[in-house]
């Protein structure tokens, strides 16, 4: 079954450093995945995902994520935190056994970002 | 959040009591999603459903049913709410399209901006 691990539940960074969020994934055949970020109260938005190509996927917000193959991640990744940027994000990965676009999340990493 | 409305936002029932929650979408997507989102766990699939009147279970659908009449209305009901049914439910929608394309838009959902429900 596909699966993606979100081996942090929260990560801590200070505002202006460089963010990493990790996110491993196990499936067979080529992956196509995905990274969202959830706001308090609201629903999950799209940040970006890696289907094919270039393996440093750029999103929206600044964000971007590095495609690793051999060892099997998608981390997302900022150059320089925003306090803005404090919040849960979802790694996920498309479920191909059914045939059908189903994606399987992660159980999530909150970001803090402190001033 | 825009072009998905998810009805009501917060509802608080009792352990027995039949729950209907409505998704209501203005994009024309064929795709709709149910999740729900639970610490611990993140989102799963309760159930979807891939166009007007055909729908299929997800990983988490014992105790839910859906139906779906209207390409714009996918709705999620519980017969008989249990606590553990307690979360926060998701809709989403995407449309199909060619899924191996770097720009398309397969596989990327939108979400609404949730359900909370609560059973005692």
């Amino acid at each position: 079954a596909q699966s993606v691990a979100q081996p942090e539940d929260q990560v801590n960074v200070a505002e202006g450093n460089p963010l990493t969020v990790k996110c491993t994934y196990s499936v067979s055949g080529n992956p196509y995945l995905f990274w969202y970020v959830q706001y308090p109260n609201r629903g999950l938005q799209f940040l970006l995902k890696y289907i094919t190509g270039d393996n440093l996927v750029k999103g929206s917000y600044g964000f971007e994520a590095e495609f690793n193959k051999s060892q099997t991640s998608f981390h997302l990744k900022k150059p320089s935190a925003l306090v803005s940027d404090s919040a849960l994000y979802f790694c996920a990965v498309r479920d191909f056994n059914t045939g059908f676009q189903k994606l399987v999340f992660g159980t999530g990493t909150r970001l803090l970002v402190s001033p | 959040d825009a072009g998905i409305t998810q009805s009501p936002r917060h509802k608080v029932t009792e352990t027995g009591t039949p729950v209907t929650l409505r998704c209501h979408q203005t994009e024309n997507h064929r795709y709709m999603y149910w999740y729900r989102q639970d610490p611990g766990h993140g989102l799963r699939l309760i159930h979807y459903s891939y166009g007007v009147k055909d729908t299929d279970k997800g990983e988490v659908s014992d105790g839910y049913s859906v139906s779906r009449s209207k390409t714009e209305d996918f709705l999620l009901t519980l017969e008989s709410a249990t606590s553990s049914q307690t979360s926060v439910y998701f809709c989403a929608i995407s449309e199909p399209g060619a899924a191996a394309a770097p720009s398309s838009g397969a596989n990327v959902l939108t979400f609404g901006a949730g359900s909370r429900l609560t059973v005692l």
